[in-house]
């Protein structure tokens, strides 16, 4: 059974840094593309990034320079290190499977990462 | 960015009665590839989203034959043909074919 866990979550003070994971069970990081997802509360949902297999790498521009994603083949983890928050990136932070046809076909539970001094 | 814009906002519906819920593109979702990367997920309150239909009209697995999608180049629909209990929550839309990934704003769907 195909399962992700995220992990990492918290209280941050602006202009920090935190460093997410997902761990992933069931299948291998590293087979499929990889990609995370976020939902300010409230609010509907925001394609973050996303790793491919062969490791290229994209980035929504409102976290790109701030923001990478990466993973851990040795421990089946996906990461996403956060750098320089800020108040708009609080958020439920989703990590998420990509199958054929680009859908995202497995979702974590999430993570909450608020932001705030 | 394409924006993908869902109507209606909500929709309230009786059980047994149908639903559908329109999303439509600011351009055409056909890649370079020829493809459509148009999928629709389904996220219940207090819950992640789940896939509930990928390039256009494919049920993910476990997905019930009450879900149904279709459209082509811009316009898109997701219908539920009896709505039951457990389909309450919110409806999104989702492109892939272009980055950044864009998401519809939502659908709730309600019980009246």
């Amino acid at each position: 059974e195909v399962q992700l866990v995220e992990s990492g979550g918290g209280l941050i003070q602006p202009g920090g840094s935190l460093r997410l994971s997902c761990a992933a069970s069931g299948f291998t990081v590293s087979s499929k593309y990889m990609t995370w997802v976020r939902q300010a509360p409230g609010k509907g949902l925001e394609w973050v990034s996303v790793i491919y297999t062969g490791g290229n790498t994209y980035y929504a521009d409102s976290v790109k320079g701030r923001f990478t994603i990466s993973r851990d083949n040795s421990q089946n983890t996906l990461h996403l290190q956060m750098n320089s928050v800020r108040a708009d990136d609080t958020a439920v932070y989703y990590c998420a499977s990509v199958g054929p046809w680009l859908a995202y076909d497995s979702w974590g539970q999430g993570t909450l990462v608020t932001v705030s001094s | 960015d394409i924006v993908m814009t869902q109507t209606p906002l909500s929709s309230p519906v009786t059980l047994g009665q149908p639903a559908s819920i329109s999303c439509r593109s600011s351009q055409s979702l056909v890649n370079t590839d020829g493809n459509i990367y148009l999928s629709w997920l389904h996220q219940r309150p207090g819950q992640p989203p789940r896939l509930l239909i990928y390039k256009i009209s494919n049920r993910f697995s476990g997905v019930p034959d009450r879900f149904s999608g279709s459209g082509a180049g811009t316009d898109f629909t997701l219908k539920i043909s009896r709505v039951e209990a457990e389909d309450v929550g919110v409806y999104y839309c989702m492109q892939a074919t272009q980055y950044p990934v864009t998401f519809g704003g939502g659908t709730k769907v309600e019980i009246k």
